[in-house]
């Protein structure tokens, strides 16, 4: 298994600005990914972020709003850009284990957007 | 492709007594199927997983659930509600060939005294 945390675990912003969410994983791992959980919602898949490569984003999602970084093997970063109130969500990432198809999440980072 | 519907999208039962959390699935073979539980505030945490080795898989915290073929289903039983297991209940299907996970809309267990 594979624990995971992020930071912040929550955050309040103001419309127009970003915010970026850190990932950090106790391991190396492959495949990392980016959800994101509106009010009373399931989880939709962002993108998957694989290190030395560009992320694949998902229908919906877009680069230029949610770019991502992938610097090594257990960290990763998903920037909100120009946000607004509609971005208020919980930002969950997870890491695939061994069984590519099992993926451990990290806490998730709420973020309100005013 | 393949996908998850979950019956239910909340469930109120008494503590001591059965819970039932009613997913079905859409594949065109036999796929893996995951139980994720989601305590309020915090992250998601795999209850038990099918990977076609067993058809009745047990998990963590008294759960299990069974795969069945001929109803396309994959239920998420316990015989004994605990508080403690109120949280929403996610049932997922890998999807695609690059380990991505679709998730049901979740079901919210409440469970009263």
């Amino acid at each position: 298994s594979a624990v995971i945390s992020q930071k912040p675990s929550r955050d309040i912003c103001q419309r127009g600005t970003s915010l970026t969410i850190q990932c950090q994983v106790d391991s190396q791992v492959t495949m990392m990914f980016w959800y994101r959980q509106q009010p009373g919602q399931s989880l939709t898949l962002i993108a998957t972020a694989n290190q030395g490569s560009e992320a694949t984003y998902e229908s919906g999602f877009v680069i230029d709003k949610f770019p991502i970084s992938r610097p090594n093997l257990t960290f990763s970063t998903l920037t909100v850009s120009n946000m607004s109130p509609e971005d208020s969500s919980i930002y969950l990432c997870s890491a695939a284990g061994t069984d590519y198809n099992e993926q451990f999440f990290g806490p998730g980072t709420r973020l309100t957007v005013l | 492709a393949q996908s998850v519907t979950q019956l239910d999208s909340h469930v109120s039962v008494s503590e001591g007594t059965p819970v039932l959390l009613r997913c079905n699935y859409s594949s065109s073979y036999s796929p893996s199927l995951f139980w994720y539980v989601q305590h309020p505030n915090k992250g998601l945490q795999l209850l038990l997983k099918y990977t076609s080795a067993a058809t009745l898989v047990k998990g963590i915290n008294g759960f299990e659930a069974e795969f069945k073929k001929s109803e396309t289903s994959f239920h998420l039983t316990k015989p004994s509600a605990h508080m403690s297991d109120a949280a929403e209940y996610f049932c997922v299907v890998p999807t695609g060939t690059a380990s991505k996970l679709t998730f049901g809309t979740g079901t919210r267990l409440q469970v009263t005294l």
